[in-house]
């Protein structure tokens, strides 16, 4: 069954440094999402991609952060200049976008923990 | 600000119980909510995705019933087997202003563990 891939699955860094999360959502979707869970808080949206443009994104996708699909496959999410509580769990979603995109099951990666020290 | 609430937040049950649990969110500009389940350490599974008021759906021994005007929903374990532990996540997509391009708003999770 295809499945939404993340890499890499922990990833630690200093704060100020840039980092690249990736994903490689199912092949033949073409609607992407990032969201995020902070230890101990509820699962927040961060961002939503399709057709090469940001769709809609959340009070904390501020200009550290920005997205790309660089190619056919991959989707990435990049921390310009990370800070201590960027540290949580990052998933990357996706799906068809058939008839509608709220009512489409979106697939979800099993996330990359990235701490920031 | 849309939010949306899980009741209770950890459920021990016995093998073998029936148990349930609640998810409620705001019922205007409503559109759909989603249930998953999140096993640690792997992506979380895609249950239902319900939209109609009275909707009920079903897949082996869950099940789920949506109540649009009211705002809740309620998903059930019939016969609870200890891999059904995991946490349940309800998300709802909603749209304020009139435009929704999918975006999951989450409740915080029911855990449910089930003791052999």
């Amino acid at each position: 069954e295809p499945e939404v891939t993340q890499t890499p699955s922990h990833q630690v860094t200093q704060m100020g440094q840039e980092v690249i999360l990736r994903c490689v959502p199912i092949s033949n979707h073409l609607y992407f999402y990032w969201y995020r869970q902070i230890l101990g808080q509820k699962v927040e949206f961060l961002v939503s991609f399709y057709n090469n443009e940001i769709s809609e994104k959340s009070e904390i996708f501020d200009d550290q952060f920005s997205v790309e699909r660089p190619d056919g496959s991959n989707f990435t999410l990049k921390i310009r200049s990370t800070k201590l509580e960027d540290s949580a769990m990052y998933f990357c979603a996706s799906s068809l976008a058939g008839l509608s995109f709220s009512t489409d099951t979106q697939y979800f990666g099993p996330g990359t923990r990235l701490t920031v020290l | 600000i849309l939010n949306v609430e899980q009741s209770p937040q950890s459920l021990h049950v016995q093998e073998g119980d029936s148990t349930n649990f609640t998810c409620s969110f705001p019922s205007s500009n409503f559109y759909a909510l989603h249930w998953y389940r999140w096993e640690t350490a792997k992506s979380p599974e895609a249950l239902f995705v319900m939209t109609l008021n009275g909707d009920e759906k079903k897949k082996g021994r869950i099940s789920a019933t949506l109540n649009t005007k009211e705002g809740y929903s309620y998903l059930y374990i019939k016969g609870s087997q200890p891999e059904d532990s995991a946490t349940y996540l309800c998300a709802s997509t909603q749209s304020p202003g009139g435009t929704s391009y999918g975006k999951l708003t989450f409740g915080q999770g029911t855990i449910l563990t089930v003791h052999p």
